[in-house]
């Protein structure tokens, strides 16, 4: 079974600055995909950006970007310009690559905090 | 766009009583989750489907059960409701078929509070 592991039960940054939210993660597959969630005190869980295991470019969203090392099994999400508005948890989560019924493994989540 | 709707977005019942939890997938999605969030904890899965279909199982009480229909809602009945059932529930869709790999989106939950 996989199992996805967020070490850092929370994090702090000042607006403005970076900060790095780590994961780890163990699978026997080959093929999957990784994502980071956010869930901010709304509760909604919104997808912060997504990487395919096959793809070795790590993926960029605007602030947003991923340090994908698929040997050291490892996926940790880099948040640049740090603003108010990124202070959410955050879920880093797996998922196969089956096209369906591939349900979600998250981690424990890491709470950001973003000081002003 | 549309997004998934869950209702009722609040719930506060009895231990012992029943609940149902209901779903609506964004158009044209062929696929659900149903995840239980207690507090301060991750997601969990309990069930998904695809195509009206169950296509896996996670840790989903017995006393729990759920469906989806011919329009591709789903719904979550939880009977003889426990404390510990107290969390917030999510319903995520997403389309699978056509070997499209799509994300899932989630609806902004049901807040399940038992006394």
């Amino acid at each position: 079974a996989q199992t996805v592991t967020q070490s850092q039960p929370e994090m702090s940054v000042q607006e403005a600055e970076t900060v790095t939210l780590s994961c780890t993660y163990d699978t026997s597959e080959s093929d999957y995909y990784l994502f980071w969630y956010k869930q901010p005190p709304s509760r909604q869980m919104i997808l912060v950006i997504r990487q395919e295991a096959y793809k070795q470019q790590n993926a960029t969203e605007n602030r947003f970007s991923v340090n994908f090392q698929k040997a050291a099994k490892s996926f940790s999400l880099k948040i640049s310009d740090s603003q108010l508005g990124d202070a959410a948890m955050y879920f880093c989560a797996y998922r196969t690559r089956e096209e369906s019924g591939s349900r979600l493994t998250f981690g424990e989540g890491t709470q950001l905090t973003v000081n002003p | 766009a549309a997004g998934v709707i869950q209702s009722p977005r609040h719930l506060i019942k009895e231990k012992r009583e029943t609940a149902t939890l209901k779903c609506y997938p964004i158009p044209r999605h062929d696929t659900v989750y149903w995840y239980q969030q207690g507090p301060g904890q991750d997601p969990q899965f309990l069930i998904s489907f695809y195509e009206k279909m169950q296509s896996d199982k996670g840790s989903i009480p017995d006393r729990f059960s759920a469906q989806q229909f011919s329009d591709y809602h789903s719904e979550l009945n939880m009977s003889s409701l426990e404390l510990g059932d107290s969390a917030l529930y999510f319903c995520a869709s997403r389309y699978a078929g056509g070997g499209m790999n799509t994300e899932a989106f989630f609806g902004q939950g049901t807040r399940l509070t038992v006394v």
